[in-house]
This record gives C-alpha cells, structure tokens and sequence, in this order.
C-alpha cells in the first residue's frame, strides 16, 4: 500500500518558471511533511519541510502549500534555475512513529537553460 | 553528507555471495537507518536501529540483516546476494536532540549483483 503518492514522475520548466511537484498521502495521522532534493550520485537532502498547523511554509524560493483536508501537499519552485536540476522526493511521518519516514517515489527536475 | 561514509562506495558481486556494506557516522546520533533506492519506487527502509545491538525492520527487510555493536557503525548484510537486491544503498542518521524527524543521508554505495 503506497501512503505518500507523488506527482508527476518528471518535469520539465525553463529557466524562470515556476516547477510544481505535488504528492497525496493516506494517513490522517501523518504529522510532519519534508520535501528532500537529491543530485546525481549524491544522497538526499532535506530542502523544507511543514508540519499540519499551517498551510504555507516558504524558504526562499522554495513553498510548501499544505492542504490538511484534502491530505496533499505540494512543493513550488519559484524561478527555477538549472541548478535546481534534480529528483525531489516527499515524505510523510508520523502515525504512530517518530522517525519512520515514507517517500513518495520522486520526482525528475529538469530545469533548460 | 553530515558526517556519514558509506562503505564501499561501489560494489559488484556474483548472485549467492555474502555482501556487508558499512556506515560510518562521527555525529554521534542514536538513530540509524539503511534505505534502498530503485527506480520507480522511491526510497525504501530496509533496517533501522534505536541504539547499540537494537534494531528493528522496515518495509523491505526481506534477504537483509544487520549489526550495530558501535554508536558509529551500522553494518547491513545480504547473506546470499540475489539479482533483485541490485540497488543503490543509503543510510541515514537522526537524533532526538536535533529532531528524529529530520534524517541526513549519506552518499550512497551501488551495488550490481550478477
């Protein structure tokens, strides 16, 4: 049973744009939302991450937009640069646990020059 | 990569072979996770261990075992390599001094198995 369902499986946006990745979960008990970036060869990194009691969480040019009714969350790149050329993934914790994360199955940024 | 070396960084195998992949980490935090990575699945926890000589399984544990005898290393083992565990490897750290929500991965180690 896949709990976190993301979307789309990639992206394409040119320079400038704005890049939306969005993702689903199941689990009502879910409490915290990261959103990890990973480069090519390189392990995952937290990028930003909400947590229910709020609906938008911004750091630069990265929001998280938070839906807690209708369980799904998305991440929005603001004026992507080709240097946030990367597979993003989310994740939802909680339910029970502390630190079991589930992944949604990421997704492929591609950002032309 | 917060501290953590995986070891081997690459690894290639022949199907029935003993594999041991290490994870080394000089942060000092409690928890410690082995994730695999596969196309179209996303990342999956295999392993995770609490503290020295507790561990439990995750989703995907199946043909995996580990150790953890040191704070710093947490080994994971396929005791009979198999074509279907070809895969990258990760392992992740937290601590509920920072927050166990928030793991940091390591760099990985690619393992093909023949």
């Amino acid at each position: 049973q896949q709990q976190v369902k993301q979307s789309p499986q990639s992206l394409i946006v040119q320079k400038g744009g704005i890049s939306i990745i969005n993702c689903a979960y199941e689990n009502t008990a879910f409490d915290y939302f990261p959103w990890y970036q990973q480069f090519p060869g390189k392990g995952p990194a937290l990028l930003i991450a909400i947590r229910p009691d709020v609906s938008e969480k911004k750091e630069g040019r990265f929001t998280i937009s938070f839906n807690k009714s209708a369980k799904q969350f998305s991440l929005h790149i603001m004026d992507s640069q080709p240097g946030d050329s990367a597979t993003y993934f989310c994740a939802a914790l909680g339910g029970g646990s502390n630190y079991k994360l589930t992944f949604g199955k990421g997704t492929l940024l591609t950002v032309n020059p | 990569d917060a501290g953590i070396t995986q070891s081997p960084r690459h690894k290639v195998t022949e199907t029935g072979t003993p594999v041991t992949l290490r994870c080394h980490q000089t942060e000092n935090h409690r928890y410690m996770y082995w994730y695999r990575q596969d196309p179209g699945h996303g990342l999956r926890l295999i392993h995770y261990s609490y503290g020295v000589k507790d561990t439990d399984k995750g989703e995907v544990s199946d043909g995996y075992s580990v150790s953890r005898s040191k704070t710093e290393d947490f080994l994971l083992t396929l005791e009979s390599a198999t074509s279907s565990q070809t895969s990258v490897y990760f392992c992740a750290i937290s601590d509920p001094r920072t927050g166990l929500e928030t793991q940091y991965f390591g760099p990985g180690t690619r393992l093909l198995v023949l």
